[in-house]
């Protein structure tokens, strides 16, 4: 039972255009939403997050939209640029038994075209 | 600042055999977690720690053991390897706020034959 969902594996984008991530959820208990980025051979990095309280938050090139009534939450990036060739991954924030965990979504891969 | 350190970074293990992933974090984080990744798939938490003695399973814990005898360790033990296991391992941690999410380690890339 999928909690975060990307149904999207891959996708590929043309340097300079827009590249948009989806991320859909099932829980409602969920109160703060995060994206990681990951490159091959390395951990999973932070890059933005979106608290369940608000809409929308940017950062540079990076805006994430929160979609509540949908349970629903997308990453813009513009303009794509090869450097953002990577794994991206949607998580959310909530508690499992006592402890407060993250879980992820399975991750779509972003591929920029120069 | 290390942040989380994973040791080895690569491993090859024969079937049964067993073996210890190490994971340091120099961050005082009271939360660590480890998490396997296989091909085309997503994080699967296998074990978290909230502090020190204190330790719970995740989704996927058969097959693993750990222990968190101080705050920066947290070690995860495979008993009797089997190819299953076959999968990137990453550590990770986290304050007790979290807001930033977690750091994560660079991953172990664990082969069983």
């Amino acid at each position: 039972d999928q909690q975060v969902k990307q149904n999207s594996p891959s996708l590929s984008v043309q340097e300079g255009r827009i590249s948009i991530l989806n991320c859909d959820y099932t829980n409602s208990m969920f109160d703060y939403f995060l994206w990681y980025k990951k490159y091959p051979a390395e951990g999973p990095t932070f890059l933005i997050s979106i608290s369940s309280i608000k809409d929308k938050n940017e950062d540079g090139r990076f805006t994430v939209f929160l979609n509540k009534s949908a349970k629903h939450l997308s990453l813009h990036i513009v303009p794509s640029q090869p450097g953002d060739s990577a794994v991206y991954f949607c998580a959310a924030w909530g508690f499992s038994g006592s402890a407060r965990q993250l879980t992820f979504g399975s991750g779509t891969q972003l591929t920029v075209l120069p | 600042n290390a942040g989380v350190t994973q040791t080895p970074k690569f491993r090859i293990l024969k079937i049964g055999q067993s073996m210890t992933l190490q994971c340091t974090q120099d961050m005082n984080h009271n939360y660590m977690y480890w998490y396997r990744q296989d091909p085309g798939m997503g994080l699967k938490l296998i074990y978290y720690s909230v502090g020190a003695g204190i330790t719970d399973k995740g989704e996927v814990p058969n097959g693993y053991n750990v222990s968190r005898s101080t705050t920066e360790d947290f070690p995860l033990r495979l008993e009797l390897a089997a190819p299953s296991q076959t999968s990137v391992y990453f550590c990770a941690s986290s304050s007790l706020q979290g807001d930033n999410g977690y750091t994560f380690g660079s991953g172990t890339r664990l082969t069983v034959v």
